[in-house]
């Protein structure tokens, strides 16, 4: 059972308009997110983060919002850029655990 | 700011023999390190959890005696790939923690492209 769900394989945006990517989740024990963006053959890259304690938060151009009652978090990106192009993944964790849970990711597409 | 080095990016090896692959944190220390592999058009899959002077934990699935980890310091996890075939050939990145606690985010590796003929 996936507890951490991008529903959304593939994105495609306008540079310069928002990309908003989404994730789900269903372990309810989940206390800290976390976005990474990935490019082809490296390792993901930390973007942000938010603990359950806060609903949003936003550094430069990425802003992240949290929905606890509908288990829902997003990533804003805005403006978009081509070189925001890459692999998002939503990762998740929770109870004190080291592990983190991710998302299958969602591929976004910024056109010039 | 933190850096995790992983080594080689690409190997490729015939079928039967051993891989290693070498996961080092450049600028701090790291009790706990994390095996990853990803398969096409999937999630990170964690493979096992390094544990620097202990044995590593495995996750369900994954089979521990072909997939050798050895943390011998608190900078260095190695995973060797034993007797590795077709099958094996994947995307495996290792990542680390700067901070003891569960709310800060894991640095990864550039990862290493393995592909078994």
């Amino acid at each position: 059972d996936q507890q951490v769900k991008q529903n959304s394989p593939s994105l495609s945006v306008q540079e310069g308009r928002i990309s908003i990517l989404n994730c789900d989740y269903t372990n309810s024990m989940f206390d800290y997110f976390l976005w990474y963006k990935k490019y082809p053959a490296e390792g993901p890259t930390f973007l942000i983060s938010i603990s359950s304690i806060k609903d949003k938060n936003e550094d430069g151009r990425f802003t992240v919002f949290l929905n606890k009652s509908a288990k829902h978090l997003s990533l804003h990106i805005v403006p978009s850029q081509p070189g925001d192009s890459a692999v998002y993944f939503c990762a998740a964790s929770g109870a004190g655990s080291y592990q983190l849970t991710f998302g299958k990711g969602t591929k976004l597409s910024v056109i010039p | 700011g933190a850096v995790v080095s992983q080594h080689p990016s690409w190997v490729i090896c015939k079928s039967g023999t051993s891989v290693k692959i070498e996961c080092r944190s450049l600028d701090f220390q790291a009790t706990t390190m994390f095996w990853y592999r990803q398969f096409p058009k999937k999630s990170l899959m964690l493979m096992a959890t390094s544990n620097e002077g202990s044995k590593a934990t495995y996750e369900q699935g994954v089979e521990k005696d072909k997939f050798l980890i050895n943390h011998a310091s608190l900078t260095l996890s190695t995973l060797t790939v034993t007797s590795a075939h077709p099958e094996d050939s994947s995307f495996y990145i290792c990542s680390a923690r700067t901070g003891g606690v569960s709310s800060s985010p894991l640095h990864f590796g550039n990862g290493t492209r393995l592909t078994v003929t």
